[in-house]
């Protein structure tokens, strides 16, 4: 069966300070990827996806990019982190274009 | 982008009672598909149900149902029956059938009353 790992699962950093979440997914290949954020009041905000190796696609400009090394890895990084960073991160990933998203465990991120 | 919207940010209902979320979408595609979530306290997202658009019939598992009105962009969830374990954020979801990203409103919190 299919597993997503997202970690680490809380993480504070100071302002100015760089980050890398990492997600990887077991028991499948080729799978589509996901980075989202969630805000209080405000949902799941996509911020990048990935449909292979080296193929990013950004939603919203900002602070953060993301990188797929791997099939099935997928990292979330940032030079220099801002307060407005902070808040709930979550990977997902989906198989082919009929299925649903399947989520990790989430990083709740604090930026101080 | 496209949009979704939960316009009910918080409600509340009694166990063993019925409750409906409401969700409606802005597309202009004719083929997609439309999810329920579910975010407990634990944060994990956890799948409730999906309709494909091309179905009429509308989907049900268990005691969630849908109530899926194409022309209208409507898409609402009822969960029949509550039970204190359904307590929990409900995020209703949007994908384009030729594409790959989900989009999601901004959530609606569900209380269940003993």
């Amino acid at each position: 069966s299919q597993t997503i790992h997202q970690w680490p699962a809380t993480l504070v950093q100071p302002v100015g300070s760089p980050l890398s979440l990492e997600c990887t997914v077991e028991g499948t290949s080729n799978p589509n990827l996901y980075w989202y954020r969630q805000a209080a009041g405000r949902g799941l905000q996509l911020l990048f996806y990935s449909v292979g190796i080296g193929q990013i696609s950004s939603e919203v400009p900002q602070n953060l990019s993301a990188s797929r090394p791997q099939d099935r890895q997928f990292i979330l990084s940032s030079k220099k982190l801002l307060l407005s960073d902070s808040g709930f991160y979550l990977c997902a990933w989906s198989q082919g274009r009929n299925t649903e998203a399947f989520f990790g465990q989430g990083t709740r991120l604090t930026v101080v | 982008a496209q949009t979704v919207t939960q316009s009910q940010p918080e409600m509340s209902v009694q166990e063993a009672e019925t409750v409906t979320l409401s969700c409606t979408y802005d597309t202009s595609e004719s083929d997609y598909y439309l999810f329920w979530y579910k975010q407990p306290p634990s944060r994990q997202m956890i799948l409730v149900i999906r309709q494909e658009a091309y179905k009429q019939q509308n989907a049900t598992e268990n005691r969630f149902s849908v109530n899926f009105q194409k022309a209208a962009k409507s898409f609402s969830l009822k969960i029949s029956d509550s039970q204190l374990g359904d307590a929990a954020m409900y995020f209703c979801a949007y994908r384009r059938n030729t594409g790959n990203q989900f989009y999601f409103g901004t959530g609606t919190s569900l209380t269940v009353i003993p």
